[in-house]
């Protein structure tokens, strides 16, 4: 149980389009969602915090225009890289935590991560 | 502000060896988390700890957690060469219920 799907897993794009990365909790519901972004050989970086039906909170130097957040159900947020360039490329990975009611809520359940690489 | 540090930050061990990584975390915190993590993969849970004194293995894996001394141990017993790769631990602020802090993470190699 509780797992985390993302889509795509790789892609590549040109610089200045928009890419748009879907999370999907598949066996649980999910109020809370986060958006990660990793560097290679680095930790992983908080951009913001993705709760269902109302507006995303994101981490201080994440630009909420640049990256545009929508979590329009239990079980789906949507992460769009816009006008993305190349400094935009990097491994984003999505977390979901349970909804109350449900076990294992103090456990973030983390997706297999999408790779972005902009030319 | 809450801080996490891992301690080391990289590790090669021959297989059979035990090894213990460090985490320790600056404020007080209720929950602590370690997570394994593949080259090219996301994150998969370890071990969740909430409470003083908490230990949990899995294999030869073993977590705890001393709320006290704010420090969290990753214990690794008879290491094998399937337990290469890197180990995050994530702490969770007392100010709020979800989010992480997350050290830098421990690149362990293991070789046959």
């Amino acid at each position: 149980g509780a797992v985390v799907s993302q889509h795509p897993s790789w892609v590549i794009c040109k610089s200045g389009t928009s890419v748009k990365i879907e999370c999907r909790s598949l066996d649980f519901q999910a109020t809370t969602m986060f958006w990660y972004r990793q560097f290679p050989k680095q930790s992983l970086m908080l951009m913001a915090t993705s709760n269902e039906g109302s507006k995303a909170t994101y981490e201080q130097g994440v630009e909420k225009d640049k990256f545009l957040i929508n979590h329009a159900s239990l079980t789906l947020s949507t992460l769009t890289v816009t006008s993305a360039h190349p400094e935009d490329s990097s491994f984003y990975i999505c977390s979901a935590i349970p909804a109350p009611g449900q076990s294992n809520q103090e456990t973030q359940y983390f997706g297999p991560g999408t790779r972005l690489l902009v030319l | 502000e809450l801080k996490v540090e891992q301690n080391p930050l990289f590790l090669s061990m021959q297989e059979g060896k035990n090894y213990t990584i460090y985490c320790n975390y600056s404020t007080t915190s209720d929950r602590l988390y370690w997570y394994r993590q593949d080259p090219g993969k996301s994150l998969e849970s370890l071990f969740v700890l909430l409470s003083n004194g908490a230990v949990k293995q899995e294999g030869r894996l073993m977590a705890s957690l001393d709320t006290k001394a704010r420090l969290s141990t990753l214990h690794i017993t008879a290491a094998v060469h399937d337990l290469s790769a890197t180990y995050f631990c994530a702490v969770g602020p007392m100010d709020s219920n979800y989010q992480l802090i997350w050290g830098a993470g421990t690149k362990l190699i293991i070789k046959p």
